[in-house]
This record gives structure tokens, C-alpha cells and sequence, in this order.
């Protein structure tokens, strides 16, 4: 596609279950961010994959949260037992290296908005 | 650590004045590139400027204008004679590095309200 789409757009899960949220990056596009918006707040950064190599992880808050990407595609951020402080804004992100004018300029989906009642 | 702080929680203005949102920023690496994004209503972050440590140059695009300063770390965004379609959340961010790939630390955003 055109852009970097995420679904689902919302998400209302229960306290304990498990979700999972997935990102299509613009076709090509070698390197792919995710992040979480708390309401009110800054993008906190979350985990970060860049072609083969291995992800960086550092921003993952919990060992709940977890993600995999396979090549240059599609990711999926995955929550176990989520709890209600994981009510936020998910976004992803994804750049490309290679374009000599958007050289590495991250561009956004709309996000996934969870919700755990 | 790097860090980047936006001061200014939400702005306020009438339609046709100006506004500058600050942003200063904090890293000990001598490479680095700094970013302003807008949210609009809708949520996407729309991409807006990069700016790279070495290019101290400001930028005008439009009724869009940046003031770079290395010497006060800051990276401040001026619109002239704002619309109501101004109206967002605007995110400052840096990404560490000479490559700019590195994930970016945002600001906590200023909200901007233009009223017609």
C-alpha cells in the first residue's frame, strides 16, 4: 500500500488476555519502529527491526510484550496478560535507507488503540 | 540520556496570528538529527522537517519555519499567520547518530488550537 497501515484500528480486550497488533510497512521499506502513545503523552519507543539483523529490544517494557517481523514485511506486536496500564495508542513506523531524499525518515500508521477493561 | 522537552502543554491563538512552539533538546552525541512531526485529530504523525547537527541553517517551507540553534539546544517551529487547519499536537524528536535510523525520543507534544 500507499502508507504504513496497522490493524485492527481499535482493540477492547479484558484484563488477562492476550493481543496481538500488526503492521504493514510501505513496500520496500527496509527498517520497521513501533511505539506507544499514552494518553496525553509523547511516543515511547518500543522495538525497532532493521532488515535481517537482530532487533533492538530495549524498549519493551515487560516481558509480556514481544515481536516479530519476517524479511521486510509485516510485524506483529504481541501483549500477554495484558493489563489495564497497557491502554495506549500503538504505532508503527517504517524507513527506508536507500531513498536519497527520505533517506531514513521514519512514516506512521494511524495506530491501533487498545483498550483493557 | 537524550531527552527532548516541549514546555508548552497546549497554545491557544486566534486565525492569521503567528506561534512558535519551542523544543530543547539534551544528548552528548556530536551527530544527531532532530525531527517535527504534527498529529493531527485523526492521529497519523505527519512527517514535517529533519534537521541534521551540522546544518544549523534555518528552513522556511510555506508559513512553516524552523530556528536551529546548537548553541541554546534548541530546535523551535514557527507558523505565520496560523489557519484552523494548524490545529494538532505537535511532537519535536531526536534520533542519536550519524545514520538517523535510531529510534526517536519525542517530546510530550504542545497541543495547538487555532480559533477562527
Amino acid at each position: 500500500g500507499a502508507g504504513v497501515s496497522q490493524s485492527p484500528s481499535n482493540k477492547v480486550t479484558e484484563k488477562g488476555k492476550d493481543v496481538e497488533l500488526r503492521c504493514d510497512p510501505i513496500s520496500g521499506h527496509t527498517a520497521l519502529y513501533w511505539y506507544r502513545q499514552r494518553l496525553g503523552q509523547g511516543l515511547e519507543f518500543l522495538i525497532y527491526f532493521q532488515g535481517n539483523s537482530a532487533p533492538d529490544k530495549s524498549g519493551l517494557p515487560s516481558d509480556r510484550f514481544s515481536a516479530e517481523r519476517t524479511g521486510e514485511s509485516v510485524s506483529t506486536l504481541t501483549i500477554q496478560r495484558t493489563q489495564q496500564e497497557d491502554s495506549a495508542v500503538y504505532l508503527c513506523a517504517s524507513s527506508s535507507h536507500l531513498l536519497a531524499v527520505a533517506k531514513n525518515i521514519q512514516y506512521f500508521g494511524a495506530g491501533t488503540r487498545l483498550s483493557v477493561l | 540520556a537524550q531527552k527532548v522537552t516541549q514546555a508548552q502543554t497546549e497554545i491557544s491563538v486566534v486565525e492569521k496570528e503567528d506561534v512558535t512552539l519551542d523544543c530543547v533538546y539534551e544528548t552528548r552525541d556530536t551527530t544527531y538529527y532532530l525531527f517535527w512531526y504534527k498529529q493531527p485529530p485523526s492521529g497519523e504523525l505527519v512527517f514535517l522537517i529533519r534537521r541534521n547537527s551540522f546544518d544549523e541553517q534555518n528552513e522556511i517551507s510555506g508559513r512553516y519555519s524552523w530556528n536551529f540553534q546548537k548553541s541554546t539546544s534548541s530546535f523551535n517551529f514557527t507558523i505565520t499567520a496560523s489557519q484552523v487547519v494548524d490545529s494538532a499536537v505537535y511532537f519535536c524528536a531526536l534520533s542519536e547518530g550519524d545514520t538517523g535510523r535510531r529510534a526517536l525520543t519525542f517530546g510530550s507534544g504542545t497541543r495547538l488550537q487555532v480559533q477562527p
